[in-house]
């Protein structure tokens, strides 16, 4: 089986812009989680969805946000980016359901907000 | 709030010898438990988990983790080191609730360095 693919895995933009990262889970798998990684702040859950719908959100501000297509692909959005928002954005995937939760993850997005 | 804790942020062994890294998770019901691997710019890979059956759990490339509900630890141990097993660990806990399962929270990561 193929594994998460996410792309683009480098971006640079532009305080102010808004950005669209994208992301193909393992086939069969339902449920996509996003994730931030610095180095401040290590490892942060942004958000799940399951079957289209959020079923998990993390305690990030509202302009990140992020959806998921019929076939369990999911894109994250920010808008009105910061120079914090500089970070590897991790996708996994996981079946979503009872005794299947471990996730598998993506290579990551580099963003960086000059 | 789940939490877990990862103690030393470095670790240093040498080839061919035991590495032990700590991990101690903040639940009043046991939860689920991960171990991750992360190598410079790549996303990380899945070494093993704890869902509830047997407390020794055996993941890929040589490494176990044993549950111990009375210390609250899941400790990852590795009998010989190996160059290419330096690389950042994670370890990672879930509660058990169908709907958060899959919200992971993480430790801060212990960075395994292996000497020859």
């Amino acid at each position: 089986k193929a594994g998460v693919t996410q792309t683009p895995r480098y971006l640079i933009k532009t305080r102010g812009q808004q950005v669209t990262l994208s992301c193909s889970p393992i086939s069969g798998h339902r449920s996509v989680s996003w994730y931030q990684q610095t180095p401040g702040q290590g490892l942060q859950f942004l958000f799940e969805y399951f079957s289209e719908t959020q079923r998990n959100k993390g305690n990030f501000p509202g302009r990140f946000s992020g959806r998921q297509f019929s076939n369990s692909r999911s894109e994250m959005n920010v808008s009105t980016l910061e120079l914090g928002d500089s970070a590897l954005y991790l996708c996994a995937s996981s079946l979503g359901w009872q005794g299947s939760y471990e996730q598998y993850f993506g290579p990551g997005t580099r963003l960086t907000v000059t | 709030a789940q939490s877990v804790t990862q103690l030393g942020s470095h670790v240093s062994v040498s080839e061919g010898a035991l590495v032990l890294l700590r991990c101690n998770y903040s639940s009043s019901v046991p939860p689920y438990l991960f171990w991750y691997v992360q190598y410079p710019n790549q996303g990380l890979q899945l070494l093993l988990k704890y869902t509830s059956a047997a407390t020794l759990v055996k993941g890929i490339n040589g490494f176990e983790a044993e549950f111990k509900k009375s210390e609250t630890s899941f400790h990852l141990t590795k009998p010989s080191a190996h160059m290419s097993d330096a690389a950042e660990y994670f370890c990672a806990v879930s509660d058990r609730n169908t709907g958060t399962a899959s919200k992971l929270t993480f430790g801060t990561g212990t960075r395994l360095q292996v000497t020859l």
